[in-house]
């Protein structure tokens, strides 16, 4: 089975940009993987805010946005707020087997 | 907005068995994909598998193979995962998502798609002598 990496924790200011990266270990992350993003704040369930690389749901804030770069699916959130400081996941398709990436922390200070 | 309500808190033996239940309101489980996800303490989500009603077609993680069943029941909107042969590595809270699916003809696979849309608040599964 693929293994999914992501940064362990990263560290925004309020108001700043932070890009989250999700890496494949079978090579370049593609469209073909259908990277979703996921936002999970403690006890509670996971929300989805980035679908097939770069689209989003009605509730997906407007400051978040999904693309590749350089090989790897990528989040970017753009003027941080406080209440985005969560664990976010990512999750990469291989033929309709899924496997979720190992997470990033974010905190926003 | 289709809202997804889970089942209660369960405590089981190991070598047991656990059937947790995903209730929709507010819409169908028909022609979505509904998902099984879980989390055990601590640690990253992990995708257990899921299945898509209108296409008859199921798909799970090598690692659950033989191990856990998903099913549908349109008459109740209710989804069910069932996991045997219970470990206590397999202490976790279980989550459900229904979202979009599809047929996806990309040679030299041909394959279903599973989306994750809505979540439903997650099921926490202890397993434990």
């Amino acid at each position: 089975q693929a293994v999914v990496t992501q940064e362990p924790s990263l560290t925004v200011s309020p108001g700043g940009t932070v890009t989250l990266t999700c890496a494949s270990s079978t090579g370049a992350v593609t469209s073909g993987h259908y990277p979703s993003w996921f936002q999970q704040k403690p006890a509670q369930a996971p929300r989805t805010l980035v679908y097939d690389a770069n689209n989003k749901h009605s509730w997906t804030p407007a400051r978040f946005s999904g693309s590749l770069l350089g090989g790897k699916a990528a989040l970017t959130l753009s003027g941080a707020q406080p209440e985005d400081e969560a664990e976010y996941y990512c999750l990469l398709s291989y033929s309709g087997v899924y496997v979720f990436g190992t997470g990033t922390k974010v905190t926003v200070l | 907005q289709v809202q997804l309500v889970q089942s209660g808190a369960e405590v089981k033996k190991p070598g047991s068995s656990v059937k947790v239940s995903c209730k929709a309101s507010g819409g169908t489980f028909r022609s979505y994909a509904v998902t099984w996800v879980r989390q055990a303490p601590g640690q990253g989500l992990e995708w257990m598998g899921g299945i898509i009603p209108i296409f008859g077609s199921s798909n799970y993680a090598q690692k659950f193979q033989g191990r856990v069943t998903i099913i549908t029941d349109e008459s109740t909107t209710t989804a069910y995962m069932e996991l045997s042969s219970l470990r206590s590595d397999d202490t976790a809270v279980y989550y459900c998502a229904r979202g979009n699916s599809g047929y996806r003809r990309e040679p030299p696979s041909n394959y279903y798609y599973y989306n994750m849309d809505v979540w439903g608040q997650g099921t926490t599964v202890t397993v434990s002598s």
